[in-house]
């Protein structure tokens, strides 16, 4: 059973479109996360949901749009990608009380 | 940014023990260590964390020293499996909506 399940794996595309990465956990955890890992490596946050609630926004470009329809989804929306969109993003959640964060097997974009 | 350093990349001989040191001397005292690996094109995993004392799992061991300002991973038996990138993180404990910040970690080579 997968935990936290991430579509599409791969994403290829134009710059200047618009596409979204969905993101499912099935842990029933009440916070999720997106972190962007960049060509050189570094893991940073971007967001943190916390039962629907965004309560993280890491100087985010507002053309990344996180949506969370219910606590087991956050999908990631980015308009008008640009070449420096182009990284590996990870979904995660948690739960408040404990400690381990579980992490999604990561979605490669590419932006050309 | 985050407030450990570790040493950019190590070697290990298959089944032997592999020891990764972390520093984390402004470490607070509601502050935990945690251990997170990433192997190659998947998401981070959790390994082991504790406060002070020594901790043990299936995984891997933690010794934190008695100032606590630093600490070190030993996966006793390591295997080519446990090739990976191994990432030292302090953290308030049991904040599980709070994100985890990374460093640049230290990329493991276990060699036949």
């Amino acid at each position: 059973d997968t935990a936290v399940s991430q579509t599409p794996k791969y994403l290829v595309t134009q710059m200047g479109n618009d596409k979204s990465i969905k993101c499912e956990q099935n842990l029933g955890h009440d916070t999720m996360y997106w972190y962007k890992q960049d060509s050189k490596k570094f893991l940073k946050i971007m967001f943190s949901y916390n039962n629907k609630e965004l309560i993280i926004n890491e100087t985010v470009p507002n053309r990344f749009s996180p949506k969370s329809p219910d606590k087991a989804h956050l999908n990631l929306h980015i308009n008008s990608l640009e070449l420096g969109d182009s990284a590996v993003y990870f979904c995660a959640s948690s739960q408040v009380q404990n400690n381990e964060q579980f992490f999604g097997p990561g979605t490669r974009l590419t932006v050309l | 940014d985050a407030k450990t350093t570790q040493p950019t990349s190590m070697d290990c001989a298959e089944g032997r023990a592999a020891n990764l040191p972390c520093n984390h001397s402004t470490i607070s005292g509601n502050e935990y260590v945690y251990w997170y690996r990433q192997i190659h094109s998947q998401g981070p995993q959790y390994i082991i964390h504790g406060l002070k004392n020594n901790e043990t799992n299936e995984m891997a061991s933690l010794i934190i020293t008695e100032d606590r300002k630093s600490s070190t991973l030993i996966l006793p038996h390591a295997t080519l499996r446990d090739t990976a990138v191994y990432y030292c993180i302090v953290r308030v404990a049991n904040s599980g909506n709070t994100p985890l910040v990374f460093g640049k970690g230290t990329r493991l080579s276990v060699i036949a």
